[in-house]
């Protein structure tokens, strides 16, 4: 069983709609972060974080660590939001590496 | 800053054959970090160091080799390159400093086919 598991695996969905990943991990950690990667391949850093709740624009990034549960959430979609979307987690054993999900494919249609 | 670069973007080899990725970050960061990205997979480690001349294997170092004689640069060698080498090479770097936590930063990647 991976350590980290992401659900859906592929998301369509239609503009302007409101969308949830998720993602639910086996192992202590000592932060989670959210990563987006794109069409051509390139990943960025969205969220890290420990506890509670993150914001940037439209999304919203939250974590519950006695669950070991994230949530990513997009409001207001938009077809440039399609990405791959990836949950990975530090854990405190680690030198600082992460561990990933598979990933989720978001595909927002205009 | 570039952040983080990594050269080539693609190459094909020939099994057998040996090749060396390259991977620079400007931003003075302590760790690096070489992944693979196979299909359908997450990524996974093979090396990572954390400061010039430290390296140690990550989850699936073999038919790897790297070294770390800087604090810009870790390169990832390939040597007797085989089909199950084929995958997308992400290098990432982050700073780490007593226990904080500080986000990594990716390359652009290198995508690797071996026949």
């Amino acid at each position: 069983k991976n350590e980290v598991e992401q659900s859906p695996q592929n998301l369509t969905a239609q503009e302007g709609e409101f969308i949830t990943i998720n993602c639910s991990y086996s192992v202590g950690i000592s932060a989670l972060h959210w990563l987006q990667q794109h069409p051509g391949g390139g990943i960025v850093s969205l969220f890290m974080l420990s506890s509670g709740k993150k914001k940037h624009g439209r999304l919203i990034a939250t974590i519950n660590i006695q669950e070991k549960h994230s949530s990513l959430h997009i409001t207001a979609s938009h077809p440039r939001d399609s990405a791959v979307y990836i949950c990975a987690v530090r854990t405190g054993r680690s030198q600082g590496n992460l561990i990933f999900g598979k990933g989720t494919k978001l595909s927002v249609k205009p | 800053n570039a952040g983080v670069t990594q050269t080539p973007k693609f190459r094909i080899l020939k099994i057998g054959q040996s090749m060396t990725l390259q991977c620079t970050q400007d931003m003075n960061h302590n760790y690096m970090y070489w992944y693979r990205q196979d299909p359908g997979m997450g990524l996974k480690l093979i090396y990572y160091s954390v400061g010039a001349g430290i390296t140690d294997k990550g989850e699936v170092p073999n038919g790897y080799n790297v070294s770390r004689s800087t604090t810009e640069d870790f390169p990832l060698r390939l040597e007797l390159a085989a089909p199950s080498q084929t995958s997308v090479y992400f290098c990432a770097s982050s700073y780490w400093l007593a226990g904080e936590k500080y986000e990594q930063y990716f390359g652009p990647g290198t995508r690797l086919t071996v026949t």
